[in-house]
């Protein structure tokens, strides 16, 4: 099983509907919880830091799911400017060395006019 | 320049050459990071420094050789590379808590625009 899974898509969707994507984890031990974007050719950018108790930043919500090991980005009133690759990134304490930062191969969002 | 840069950011090199990539940050960081970036798979982390002690090493194969002079500078030596290690570089800086091996990252990692790596 991967350490950090998700659905890679691409999901097209009509600009102003409202999509979500999830992403799971493996590692129960697992800290620290972020999405980033990736537009094509450029290199990854901090969307959002994902709290405990959710967090919102204007469309975009972010969510945590400790029990069943997930994370949930919800974009609401979707942007053509909002077509991305959405990257979760998970940070995991280390034992014997520094915490491991690992991500998701990202889910492809496309937003049609 | 603000932010991290990244050169050169292109580069096409032959399997017997030497060559190095080179990053700089002007965000006041203390961690650098090293990732590849090939087609179809997940950004692998292969370098991390805390101030300037290098913290983790993901198996990278020894072709692959990480410098950091400072705190505002990283570097990556290539020699004898293969066709299968063309993939995008990136550099990446964030601040960090704690020193060496006890060092942890949670915090939003800056990155550079990469160097787009053919090796033929």
């Amino acid at each position: 099983r991967k350490e950090v899974e998700q659905d890679p898509g691409p999901f097209n969707v009509p600009e102003g509907a409202t999509v979500a994507f999830n992403c799971t984890y493996s590692n129960s031990a697992s800290q620290s919880f972020f999405w980033y974007r990736q537009d094509c050719r450029k290199e990854p950018k901090l969307l959002m830091s994902v709290y405990s108790s959710g967090n919102e930043d204007g469309r975009f919500t972010a969510q945590l799911n400790r029990a069943s090991q997930y994370i949930s980005l919800l974009i609401r009133d979707s942007k053509l400017s909002d077509s991305a690759t959405y990257l979760c990134v998970v940070t995991i304490p280390g034992y014997s060395s520094a915490s491991k930062i690992i991500f998701g191969s990202g889910t492809r969002l496309s937003i049609r006019p | 320049e603000t932010g991290v840069t990244q050169t050169p950011r292109h580069l096409v090199m032959g399997m017997t050459n030497k060559k190095s990539l080179k990053c700089e940050q002007h965000l006041g960081h203390n961690a650098m990071y090293w990732y590849k970036q090939s087609a179809k798979k997940p950004l692998e982390l292969m370098f991390v420094y805390s101030l300037e002690e290098r913290v983790e090493n993901n198996s990278v194969p020894s072709r692959f050789s990480p410098e950091c002079p400072n705190s505002s500078h990283l570097f990556l030596h290539l020699h004898t590379l293969q066709p299968e290690d063309s993939a995008l570089y990136l550099c990446a800086s964030s601040h960090t808590s704690g020193t060496g091996v006890l060092s942890v990252h949670y915090n939003e990692q800056f990155f550079g625009p990469g160097t787009r790596l053919t090796v033929l």
